[in-house]
């Protein structure tokens, strides 16, 4: 069953605006990571916080992980017509060595 | 370095017919999955490994079977395909580093079953 659960499920947005995702879980993690997908491909790996973290940055991306709330928000600043793509949360449980438990995705479109 | 491969990219099965899919790593991790993507929904765990010669079961393993006898090869066979299979597959694989590492994925095979 999907532990991560993302908010929204779809987000438009115009260039140059910021886009915020969220992700919600339902178990202690080690960690959570986000990805992308884009349309037809595979996932690529975005960023990744560790439970003990509570903001994280790369490049134009922020995400911030509150364990107490069991949520995570992805903020990509200044969009681009590049960053249209769908974007997943995956949480690593603490009673798990190899899992990763996947939420169904924020498809994510930037209007030029 | 090519990371993940699956092949083949896209198959057009009959109901009943057998096919295997390939994933290859040239990464040496010990970790691989088999997920199955349908429209609209997440990633739904099919079988997964975590050492060559080991697999076990995931969320929807009913109906696929699954060989790793080489570290950087994880096979996903359907006996018997069913409409139902219709999907897009996506392998991973993951280095046992500790709990904090990220998964490499594949680019997919669209399997269409009629």
């Amino acid at each position: 069953s999907q532990q991560g659960e993302e908010d929204p499920q779809a987000l438009s947005i115009q260039e140059g605006e910021n886009a915020t995702m969220n992700c919600s879980y339902k178990t202690s993690i080690n960690n959570l990571q986000w990805y992308r997908q884009n349309s037809g491909r595979g996932l690529v790996h975005l960023i990744l916080i560790r439970s003990n973290e509570r903001e994280k940055h790369s490049g134009r991306l922020r995400v911030t992980l509150d364990t107490s709330k069991k949520s995570s928000s992805l903020l990509i600043t200044a969009s681009r017509a590049a960053d249209t793509a769908s974007y997943f949360c995956a949480t690593a449980p603490m009673d798990s060595n190899y899992q990763l438990i996947w939420g169904a995705g924020t498809k994510l479109i930037i209007k030029p | 370095n090519a990371g993940v491969t699956q092949t083949p990219k896209f198959r057009v099965l009959k109901t009943g017919q057998s096919m295997t899919l390939l994933c290859a790593q040239d990464m040496n991790h010990e970790y691989m999955y088999w997920y199955r993507q349908d429209p609209g929904m997440g990633l739904r765990l099919i079988h997964y490994s975590v050492g060559e010669g080991t697999t076990a079961k995931g969320e929807v393993p009913d109906g696929y079977n699954v060989s790793r006898l080489k570290k950087q090869n994880f096979l996903l066979g359907l006996e018997s395909a069913a409409p139902s299979q219709t999907s897009v597959y996506f392998c991973a694989s993951r280095p046992w580093t500790g709990y904090n590492t990220e998964a490499f994925f594949g680019q997919g095979t669209r399997l269409t079953v009629v």
